[in-house]
């Protein structure tokens, strides 16, 4: 069965520490993955897109790496801020048949929160 | 430059009402998706639009209709609403052009809840 997992389920941190999210799956065949953000109330926004040839990526103080041997992402973020409180979404695509964006399988987030 | 922009933002509706949720994307994309969120559980595709002139069901398209009125516009109707679909429904579009690798773009979504 495909799946996304992710964890922790919710993470409390306090500004200006790094933390790093977990995200495992088991989607087959591959196609990329992506991290989302979701503000409260709000639409989730792309961080990151990688193929299984990438390994990292970043975009500003968000890192992802990726191990398609081991089906497994992280999403780490640096000297965080309170702005980075939201939900993190792991987002995994598999090849075949569905959308023209192939099937895309959603995890169901982590809830960071950034204290002062 | 707006992205995609959904209408209304919040509904209340009585088991049997009907309601059209409305979804709009200035970005020129081709294609455009509902999804509704649950507590406690991913994103689900309710129905998609390759391109204009084209739907198909996604995961749970059961009581949902979906009209692309052109290619701009997506539309979400419940026929008879029930409790079962309060949700939060987010509209997405993304650039066909970029195959596999296109990024979705989500509006803010549109909070339903159904007494």
């Amino acid at each position: 069965k495909n799946q996304v997992e992710q964890s922790p389920q919710s993470l409390i941190i306090l500004e200006g520490k790094n933390c790093t999210l977990q995200c495992n799956y088991t989607v087959s065949p591959f196609s990329n993955l992506r991290w989302y953000k979701q503000d409260t109330g709000r639409g989730p926004v792309s961080l990151t897109i990688m193929t299984f040839s990438e390994n990292t990526k970043s975009n500003g103080r968000y890192t992802a790496t990726l191990d398609a041997d081991t089906k497994q992402s992280s999403l780490h973020i640096t000297a965080s801020q309170l702005s980075d409180s939201a939900s993190y979404i792991c987002v995994v695509s598999g090849t075949g048949r569905g959308s023209t964006l192939g099937r895309l399988y959603f995890g169901r987030g982590t809830q960071l929160t950034v204290w002062p | 430059n707006a992205g995609v922009t959904q209408t209304p933002k919040f509904q209340v509706l009585k088991t049997g009402q009907s309601m059209t949720l409305q979804c709009a994307q200035d970005m020129n994309h081709n294609s455009m998706y509902w999804y509704r969120q649950d507590p406690g559980m991913g994103l689900r595709l309710i129905y998609y639009s390759a391109s204009e002139g084209t739907t198909d069901k996604g995961e749970v398209p059961n009581g949902y209709n979906v009209s692309r009125l052109n290619k701009r516009e997506f539309s979400l109707r419940l026929e008879s609403a029930a409790p079962s679909q309060t949700s939060v429904y987010f509209c997405a579009s993304s650039n066909l052009r970029q195959g596999f690798n296109s990024p979705l773009h989500f509006g803010n979504g549109t909070r339903l809840t159904v007494t």
